[in-house]
């Protein structure tokens, strides 16, 4: 099956810094790849849709300025956490979708320490 | 429009016994339908998943489901439940060719008793 690697599985970082997660599609090209940040024991929650070549499309009520994304190639999108502060600590996922069904692929995650 | 209804937020089960997972889903379209699990600190992995052909959906792991036009469930289950099931699951349903129209239950913790 397809699939998508998602690095670094742990970061942790000093508040006030920037943070960078790559989420790259190893055995097929995605024009559209999606970050999501998961609470413990909840759903994941859809921050953006990040587009190969054009800008992501961010959710309501996330900070584009705080949480940049960039689809630069059609296998690797990265999400930056810009001057991170203890609350953007969290889990991370990055999925990518192939064919016509809706499925979707996800990396492992990224688990965030900012303290 | 479309949404889903993951009925249990826990469940619980003993070693070698049935499991049942019971998801309800709304949509204005024929949808597709699809069980993930989780492991702690881990991203999702697909168990199966339902595209408009079989009712009946064999997926990984000894898991099924199957799609209820009638009853708008896509309820997943297996008949002996092993320790390494314990995990999250997460049923999601989606529009047909668009992944990004996914719409995230908010998920069932399955334990696993000795």
């Amino acid at each position: 099956g397809a699939v998508v690697s998602q690095h670094p599985s742990w970061v942790i970082c000093k508040s006030g810094t920037s943070v960078k997660i790559e989420c790259r599609s190893l055995d097929f090209q995605a024009t559209t790849m999606f970050w999501y940040r998961q609470f413990p024991k909840q759903s994941l929650m859809l921050m953006a849709t990040s587009n190969e070549g054009s800008k992501a499309t961010y959710e309501q009520g996330v900070e584009k300025d705080k949480f940049l994304i960039n689809h630069a190639s059609l296998t690797l999108s990265t999400l930056t956490v810009t001057s991170a502060h203890p609350e953007d600590s969290s889990f991370y996922i990055c999925s990518a979708g192939r064919g016509d069904t809706g499925e979707l692929f996800f990396g492992e995650g990224s688990r965030l320490t900012v303290l | 429009a479309q949404s889903v209804t993951q009925l249990d937020s826990h469940v619980s089960v003993s070693e070698g016994t049935p499991v049942l997972l019971r998801c309800n889903y709304s949509s204005s379209y024929s949808p597709s339908l699809f069980w993930y699990v989780q492991h702690p600190n881990k991203g999702l992995q697909l168990l199966l998943k339902y595209t408009s052909a079989a009712t009946l959906v064999k997926g990984i792991n000894g898991f099924e489901a199957e799609f209820k036009k009638s009853e708008t469930s896509f309820h997943l289950t297996k008949p002996s439940a092993h320790m390494s099931d314990a995990a999250e699951y997460f049923c999601v349903v989606s529009q047909n060719t668009n992944a990004g129209k996914s719409t995230f239950g908010d998920g069932t913790t399955l334990t696993v008793k000795p």
